[in-house]
C-alpha cells in the first residue's frame, strides 16, 4: 500500500495561521478528488475537517480550509487556536486506501 | 444524533481472538458504508476494513488479510470486526467509522476500543 506523506510537527503561535501538506503520488492524491482531513485530539473520536478537497462539514468553522496541487493536498488553519492543538491525518481514496502518517500541531 | 459505540476489546494473548462490536444509532445504518480503523500506541491513523451497506463486499488492508473478518447485522444496526490470530503489532485502538459513499470520506466516528495483545 502507498504511503501519504505528512509532516511529523507543525506550530504556531494564537492567531497565525499555518499549512499542513500531505503528499502522495498521481495513484491517490494526484487522480483523486476524495481527499479528506481529520482531527484527532487524544483519546477522543477523530473529527472530519475537510472532504473532497476543500469542502467543510456543517460545524466546521471556516478557519479550516482545503486546498492540492499536483500530487499535494493541503489543509490550512487560519487564526490558531489553543483547541487546535491535536493530531491531523490526511486520507486518499484511489487505487490504495491508506491514511497519511499524521502531523502533530502545537499551538505555542 | 449520529452514535457509534464500540466495545469488545480486552487483553488477548498472541495468537488469541475477539469479536470486537460497534452499535449504530440515530441513523439508517443498512444504507451506509462501514469502516474499522485503528490507531497503535504512538503511531498514526490506519484504515483496517470496510463493508459496504449490504455486506456482500467487504475489503481489507494487507496487514490483516486473512485474520480478520467484517461483517454487519442490518438487523441489529450492528457492525462487526472478528480478529483472529493476534499479533503484538495489533495492539490498537479499534475505532468504528460512518463512510459517506459519494465522498469516500468518514463522517462519523466511535470513540473506540482498546485492544492489547500481550502475554
Amino acid at each position: 500500500q502507498s504511503t501519504l506523506t505528512q509532516p511529523r510537527s507543525v506550530s504556531g503561535s494564537p492567531g497565525q495561521s499555518i499549512t499542513i501538506s500531505c503528499t502522495g503520488t498521481s495513484s491517490d492524491i494526484g487522480g483523486s478528488n476524495y481527499v479528506s482531513w481529520y482531527q484527532h485530539h487524544p483519546g477522543k473520536a477523530p473529527k472530519l475537517l475537510i472532504y473532497d478537497v476543500t469542502k467543510r462539514p456543517s460545524g466546521v468553522p471556516d478557519r479550516f480550509s482545503g486546498s492540492k496541487s499536483g500530487n499535494t493536498a493541503s489543509l490550512t488553519i487560519s487564526g490558531l487556536q489553543a483547541e487546535d492543538e491535536a493530531d491531523y491525518y490526511c486520507w486518499s481514496f484511489a487505487h490504495s486506501w491508506v491514511f497519511g502518517g499524521g502531523t502533530m500541531l502545537t499551538v505555542l | 444524533e449520529v452514535q457509534l459505540v464500540e466495545s469488545g476489546g480486552g487483553l488477548v494473548q498472541p495468537g488469541g481472538s475477539l469479536r470486537l462490536s460497534c452499535a449504530a444509532s440515530g441513523f439508517s445504518f443498512s444504507t451506509y458504508v462501514m469502516t474499522w480503523v485503528r490507531q497503535a500506541p504512538g503511531k498514526g491513523l490506519e484504515w483496517v476494513s470496510t463493508v459496504t451497506d449490504s455486506g456482500e463486499n467487504t475489503y481489507y488492508a494487507d496487514s490483516v488479510m486473512g485474520r480478520f473478518t467484517i461483517s454487519r447485522d442490518n438487523s441489529r444496526n450492528t457492525l462487526y470486526l472478528q480478529v483472529n490470530s493476534l499479533r503484538a503489532e495489533d495492539t490498537a485502538v479499534y475505532y468504528c467509522a460512518r463512510q459517506i459513499i459519494t465522498s469516500r470520506c468518514f463522517d462519523s466516528w466511535g470513540q473506540g476500543t482498546l485492544v492489547t495483545v500481550s502475554s
